[in-house]
């Protein structure tokens, strides 16, 4: 079984610019979650998609947003990048929705710099 | 509120040494889930291992084994006879049901484990 994909793995934006990241999460998995991991803040979380509805919000400001598409895949968008965005960003999947303890599965991340 | 603690922040090893990784939570549920994730240099985490919280026997996979004490709050992890491959940095986390109902991961701050040969 195919693991959790995410695309690009590497991106350089500038300030000002907006990216949009995918996520494909393990076939079968309906729950996508997105953590931004910083060397200073460690794992945040970002948001939960299950059945194409948010069901988590962290506690990011609005720049941050974020779909998930009927076969589950899911994307996230940052509109008027900030320096302090520069992180790496990871995709969780799951089984099931957010009313369950289910272990999460990781993809590898993007690695996003602002400059 | 919910929390993870991994108060070592790095910790060094000599190869075949054996090692403990602390991890204390906080949370007012009584239903929860606890995890540790390995994240190698390529940055992935891998998960490791889940518990609930109605499951408190200890669990060994090979060279690894978990301590979960729920009198202490507290889910260890212990690498015996370590090797270099398991130079990484470990999370403990967290899930529990947020007010909506549904569950919410916290993750601890991660702790660099360097084994040396």
């Amino acid at each position: 079984k195919a693991g959790v994909t995410q695309t690009p793995r590497y991106l350089i934006k500038t300030r000002g610019q907006q990216v949009t990241l995918s996520c494909s999460p393990i076939s079968g998995h309906r729950s996508v979650s997105w953590y931004q991991q910083t060397p200073g803040q460690g794992l945040q979380f970002l948001f939960e998609y299950f059945s194409e509805t948010q069901r988590n919000k962290g506690n990011f400001p609005g720049r941050f947003s974020g779909r998930q598409f009927s076969n589950s895949r899911s994307e996230m968008n940052v509109s008027t990048l900030e320096l302090g965005d520069s992180a790496l960003y990871l995709c969780a999947s799951k089984l099931s929705g957010g009313t369950s303890g289910n272990e999460q599965f990781f993809g590898p991340g993007t690695r996003l710099t602002v400059l | 509120a919910q929390k993870v603690t991994q108060a070592q922040t790095e910790i060094s090893v000599v190869e075949k040494e054996d090692v403990t990784l602390d991890c204390v939570y906080e949370t007012r549920d009584t239903t929860y889930y606890l995890f540790w994730y390995k994240q190698p240099p390529s940055g992935e985490l891998v998960f490791l291992i889940r518990r609930n919280s109605f499951d408190e026997q200890n669990e060994i996979s090979g060279r690894y084994s978990w301590n979960f004490q729920k009198s202490t709050s507290s889910f260890n992890f212990t690498i015996t006879a370590s090797q270099v491959v398991d130079s990484a940095v470990y999370f403990c986390a967290l899930s529990e049901a947020s007010h909506t109902g549904t569950y919410k991961y916290i993750f601890g701050t991660g702790t660099r484990l360097k084994v040396l040969a």
